[in-house]
């Protein structure tokens, strides 16, 4: 069966500082791999997908950064945090030709920035 | 602008009703709508998908319709138990289905009182 992780489940880091969370899923092969955020009492914000390695679409501006190297392996980073970046952040994969694009939810990150 | 609406407000419902809630969209030709459930610090669950040219989809104590003159879906969850409190999510696909891009509602909290 399949199976998403996230790490870490939670983090507080100070404003400025480097951020790498990372995703990875097992059992399945070829997914499309998706990043969200969901501020406090909000919905969930898609911030990048990925269709392949090495193929990352940004969502909407802001000071992240994906990556894909490996085919089930999904990185979520920034060089220098902002306040504004702390926020509930939720990793998804989906199977490509499902035709129903039903998206499977990891545990979550929840990060503070101070 | 593309926008989906759900009701912001919690609804509080007693045990062993129905209760209802309501996604309203805008500007978008979904191809289908799907419903999630999302308990406080987990990631979404996916519950039931309905197509476009669907009227209604039920699965067990849940049915879900589609109105796409409305730009409207209705979900509801019969004889309704505490377990049932969380908060349900709506979501559309957002462009090609290769890439499997949701656009999501920003939910709405049911609490079910016994």
């Amino acid at each position: 069966s399949q199976t998403i992780h996230q790490w870490p489940a939670t983090l507080v880091q100070p404003v400025g500082s480097p951020l790498s969370l990372e995703c990875t899923v097992e059992g399945t092969s070829n997914p499309n791999l998706y990043w969200y955020r969901q501020a406090a009492g909000r919905g969930l914000q898609l911030l990048f997908y990925s269709v392949g390695i090495g193929q990352i679409s940004s969502e909407v501006p802001q000071n992240l950064s994906a990556s894909r190297p490996q085919d089930r392996q999904f990185i979520l980073s920034s060089k220098k945090l902002l306040l504004s970046d702390s926020g509930f952040y939720l990793c998804a994969w989906s199977v490509k030709t499902s035709g129903n694009n039903e998206q499977f939810f990891g545990p979550g990150t929840r990060l503070t920035v101070l | 602008s593309q926008k989906i609406e759900q009701n912001s407000e919690a609804l509080n419902i007693q045990e062993g009703k129905t209760a209802t809630l309501t996604c309203n969209y805008t500007n978008y030709s979904p191809a289908y709508l799907q419903w999630y459930r999302q308990d406080p610090g987990r990631g979404p669950v996916f519950l039931l998908l309905i197509r476009e040219n669907e009227k209604e989809k039920r699965k067990e104590r849940l049915k879900v319709t589609f109105d796409t003159t409305l730009k409207q879906s209705l979900f509801h969850i019969t004889a309704s138990q505490p377990a049932d409190s969380a908060t349900y999510l709506c979501a559309l696909l957002h462009g090609s289905s290769n890439t499997g891009k949701l656009i999501f509602g920003q939910g709405t909290t049911l609490q079910v009182k016994p």
